[in-house]
């Protein structure tokens, strides 16, 4: 069974860029997975932030941006703030007909 | 603007089913988005459970399946969730969401506590 990966844990000063990866245990990200990302804070519901790869979502800051480096997805936080601490979670579109699967998560520490 | 409620028991005894319904306002269910379960442990990750589409053509993650059916009433806009057989693991954050075919632009609803205790 194929596990969508993601680092556990990551800290960035403020102002600092960080990226943040999703992977696969088995083969490649592609944008054919439909890579998306999302925001939580403790207590909330997710916040989409990006979809199909690199599209923000109304609302979401440009200083939040979506790629595919080298065989993995990637959120890229640039400019980091405080209120930018929360975990992060990308999901991928996995086969034919519809089946998605939640990595782990990042908790994103500002410090 | 498009919003999700979710309703439905917070407390589910073992080996009973769970049973939610979420509420959507702002647009019609019959339009083309797909509709999801996705639950949370607390704690823990996002899990996807399936989607429906307005057709009632449905779509379940393989370790569920067994488990759980999704429907969909368009009369009341409305589309709900059943989870049999459920255990102390099945206890989570349950929400509902809109997405777009072949993308995760997932709009939440605010979720739901279900646990499964005695």
């Amino acid at each position: 069974q194929t596990v969508v990966t993601q680092e556990p844990s990551f800290s960035v000063s403020p102002g600092g860029t960080v990226t943040l990866t999703c992977g696969l245990t088995s083969g490649s990200v592609s944008s054919n997975h439909y890579p998306s990302w999302y925001q939580q804070t403790p207590g909330q519901a997710p916040r989409t932030l990006i979809y199909r790869t690199n599209t923000r979502s109304s609302g979401v800051p440009d200083r939040f941006s979506g790629s595919i480096l080298g065989n993995k997805a990637a959120l890229t936080i640039t400019g980091a703030q405080a209120d930018d601490e929360s975990n992060y979670y990308c999901v991928l579109h996995m086969g034919s007909g519809i089946y998605w699967v939640f990595g782990g998560g990042t908790k994103l520490t500002v410090l | 603007q498009v919003q999700l409620q979710e309703s439905g028991p917070g407390l589910v005894k073992p080996s009973e089913t769970l049973s939610l319904t979420c509420t959507v306002s702002g647009y019609s269910i019959s339009g083309d988005y797909y509709w999801a379960w996705i639950r949370q442990p607390p704690g823990k990750g996002l899990e996807w459970i399936g989607s429906i589409y307005h057709s009632g053509s449905t779509y379940y993650s393989p370790s569920l399946e067994s488990r759980v059916t999704i429907s969909v009433d368009t009369s009341k806009n409305q589309f709900s969730l059943k989870l049999n057989s459920v255990t102390a693991a099945d206890t989570a954050i349950y929400y509902c969401a809109r997405n777009p075919s072949s993308s995760g632009n997932y709009v939440w609803g605010q979720g739901t506590l279900v646990t499964v205790s005695p």
